[in-house]
């Protein structure tokens, strides 16, 4: 089965500056890739997704990027506020409705004031 | 609309009891999926189902554990004869109809075991 692998587990940034959060996968086959954000106690909300016929999507502060090659992705926020502290989780799957999300560990983001 | 609707948002039980969680997808989403997030952890996957068929229960425990998506009303997790290892945030998740690839999620479910 699919295995998803996050680093780093816990990430502190300066307001302002940027912050990257990197996932790999092992099955081939997976060709969805979505992002959530959880805040503490709250249900996880998808931020942005990407596919694999696409190798970078943006949407407005945030960013993903795939590799296919590499099987790995990464999510890219700029210019970080005090409201992206949360714990954000990557995941992968086979799209379409073919299975269940398998998800990576989490990133606990703490922005510094 | 609506979003995802899960209830009850809390349930405490102790052990040997049976504990049925519901949700209830988007308006027009046909796919739910049950996830299971222990503390300071990520989130599983248990189960996928879609109206009166189970399409993947490849996560879901063997023993205690069965889910349910009738033609009527909400999905259903049950958890027979619960243990304290079975404490945890369950999450359902709906996607639209077979094709589109998001999935949004509930609030979940917190289930303490006593």
């Amino acid at each position: 089965g699919e295995n998803v692998e996050q680093h780093p587990s816990t990430l502190s940034v300066q307001e302002g500056d940027s912050a990257v959060i990197k996932c790999t996968y092992s099955d081939s086959a997976s060709n969805y890739f979505p992002w959530y954000k959880q805040e503490l106690g709250k249900r996880p909300q998808l931020i942005i997704d990407i596919r694999s016929n696409v190798g970078e999507k943006k949407d407005q502060r945030i960013a993903v990027t795939l590799n296919k090659t590499a099987k790995h992705f990464s999510l890219h926020i700029t210019e970080t506020q005090p409201e992206d502290s949360a714990v954000y989780f990557c995941a992968a799957s086979r799209g379409g409705g073919a299975d269940g999300l398998t998800f990576g560990k989490g990133t606990h983001l703490i922005i510094q004031p | 609309n609506a979003g995802v609707m899960q209830n009850p948002r809390h349930l405490v039980r102790r052990r040997g009891q049976e504990a049925r969680l519901r949700c209830s997808p988007m308006k027009g989403h046909s796919h739910v999926y049950w996830y299971r997030q222990l503390p300071e952890e990520g989130l599983k996957f248990m189960v996928y189902l879609q109206k009166e068929n189970i399409i993947d229960e490849s996560g879901m425990p063997k023993e205690r554990f069965s889910a349910e998506f009738p033609k009527e009303g909400p999905s259903i997790l049950r958890i027979q004869q619960v243990v304290r290892g079975d404490s945890a945030a369950y999450f359902c998740a709906s996607s639209p109809a077979r094709g589109r690839y998001e999935q949004y999620f509930g609030p979940g479910t917190r289930l303490t075991v006593t």
